[in-house]
């Protein structure tokens, strides 16, 4: 398995501009996160889906964040508009649900976001 | 009530030393501590766990000490080595809510 997969990598954009993340889970993970990493702040859950559901968005810090998860293989995270306080590693982590305890979280790469 | 409290922020350990790294929590529900291991430009990924009816767990020079009654557990890394430097954080879950991580440990482990 290639494990979860994030695009792109890195991302640089302008102050208003729309941003768009995305994620592959793991094939048969039912449980998707959204995270953001700053050093201030640390790992923060943003929101989480459990079959495509969203289960708890609590951590989305305003309606400029949207995500989505259209099906079991495919989720983004849209930022609209950007802000330069929105700069931060963006994590995808995926979970089975039949041992969630057992087998934790499995994290993407990260995608790095600088809004300028 | 759902922190996870880590300490130290950063730690510099020589080589061959015992890094320990501390967490602690306040709500009783959780029963799943895992530890996760983060290299820079990578995500976090699991590295060790335990559950609450042991006291400790070792997996090679990676042993999770766990004191219930506490409410605390620690993560020691026997001989560190270089390719230990990493972030390193705690965390804490229950089947009812979804897993708190501590702030995090910045270990450097000097050669």
């Amino acid at each position: 398995d290639a494990g979860v997969i994030q695009s792109p990598r890195h991302e640089v954009t302008e102050m208003g501009q729309e941003v768009t993340l995305r994620c592959k889970p793991i094939s048969g993970h039912d449980y998707l996160f959204w995270y953001r990493q700053t050093m201030m702040r640390g790992l923060e859950l943003l929101i989480y889906f459990n079959n495509n559901v969203p289960i708890d968005d609590s951590g989305m810090p305003e309606d400029r964040f949207s995500a989505k998860m259209p099906n079991a293989s495919f989720s983004t995270l849209k930022i609209q508009p950007s802000e330069p306080r929105d700069s931060a590693v963006y994590f995808c982590a995926s979970s089975p649900l039949s041992d969630r305890g057992t087998y934790g979280y499995t994290f993407g790469s990260g995608t790095r976001l600088t809004v300028v | 009530q759902q922190q996870v409290k880590q300490s130290p922020q950063s730690l510099i350990v020589q080589k061959g030393g015992i890094s320990i790294i501390n967490c602690a929590y306040e709500n009783t529900a959780f029963d799943y501590f895992p530890w996760y291991q983060q290299f820079p430009g990578k995500g976090p990924a699991l590295l060790i766990a335990i559950r609450p009816d042991v006291s400790e767990k070792k997996e090679g020079r990676f042993t999770i000490s766990f004191n219930k009654s506490a409410k605390q557990f620690s993560l020691h890394i026997m001989d560190s080595q270089p390719g230990d430097s990493a972030t390193y954080f705690c965390a804490a879950e229950s089947s009812a809510s979804k897993i708190i991580f501590g702030s995090g440990t910045r270990l450097s482990i000097r050669p």
